[in-house]
């Protein structure tokens, strides 16, 4: 299985919104309502931020929303501020013989 | 309050066996709903999975990496252990262990160990 592909690098200015893509195939984002976003600062661990496609966590800002269409979920971060610059991944199920597919990752730059 | 962490060695050999344990706290691990996890990030790259094991005791592993894994818990210290055979040094990287909340979706982290393999 490779992994879900990713956008290297996003950046924005504090205050305006971003978007992040993952793609991946109909095995895994395509097929199932169960992709998950993780936020990750430097030396520091995943802190998971959107899950089942949508859905926040409780204590997680309401800037952060998650989508999808196809094969490609989306990450959006409405009014982008300087503590959002970190690394974002993307995770899908992909069937019962794995707990989740991760995405490449992808540098988010506040300008 | 769910807490985790990982310990172990954090240099290995080339060709040495790795024993990880991931030590939990704030839910049971009879719990129908306990799915506990390995994962790796090798330093500048991108969060790999490893391998499963569920209440039931039920594992799952990576398909590349089977052959090498095994993964079991110890219900009475509220432990998961991880043994990767055959070390090699592309398996440097952090190991973390985490809690399934749900399908695809990893809600609590250990902090994570970096085990880097030289001689």
């Amino acid at each position: 299985q490779s992994a879900l592909t990713q956008p290297r690098s996003v950046s924005g200015s504090p205050g305006q919104s971003i978007t992040i893509s993952c793609t991946g195939t109909s095995n895994d984002v395509g097929g199932y309502d169960y992709v998950s976003w993780y936020q990750q600062y430097p030396g520091k661990a995943p802190k998971l931020m959107i899950c089942d496609v949508s859905k926040r966590p409780s204590g997680v800002p309401g800037r952060f929303s998650g989508s999808k269409s196809g094969n490609t979920a989306s990450l959006t971060i409405s009014g982008l501020q300087a503590e959002d610059e970190a690394d974002y991944y993307c995770c899908s199920y992909a069937g019962s013989y794995s707990s989740g597919l991760f995405g490449t990752g992808t540098k988010v730059t506040v300008l | 309050q769910v807490t985790l962490k990982e310990s172990g060695p954090a240099l290995v050999k080339p060709t040495q066996t790795l024993t990880l344990t991931c030590t939990f706290s704030g839910f049971s691990a009879t719990n129908s709903q306990m799915r506990m996890n390995w994962i790796r990030q090798p330093p500048g790259e991108a969060l790999e999975w490893l391998a499963r094991i569920d209440w039931d005791d039920d594992k799952f592993y990576s398909t590349s990496l089977k052959t090498r894994l095994t993964i079991s818990k110890d219900t009475s210290k509220n432990q998961v252990v991880l043994t990767m055979t055959n070390m090699e040094p592309v398996d440097t990287a952090t190991y973390y262990c985490a809690r399934s909340g749900g399908y695809g979706r990893f809600d609590n982290w250990g902090q994570g160990i970096l085990v880097t393999v030289s001689s």
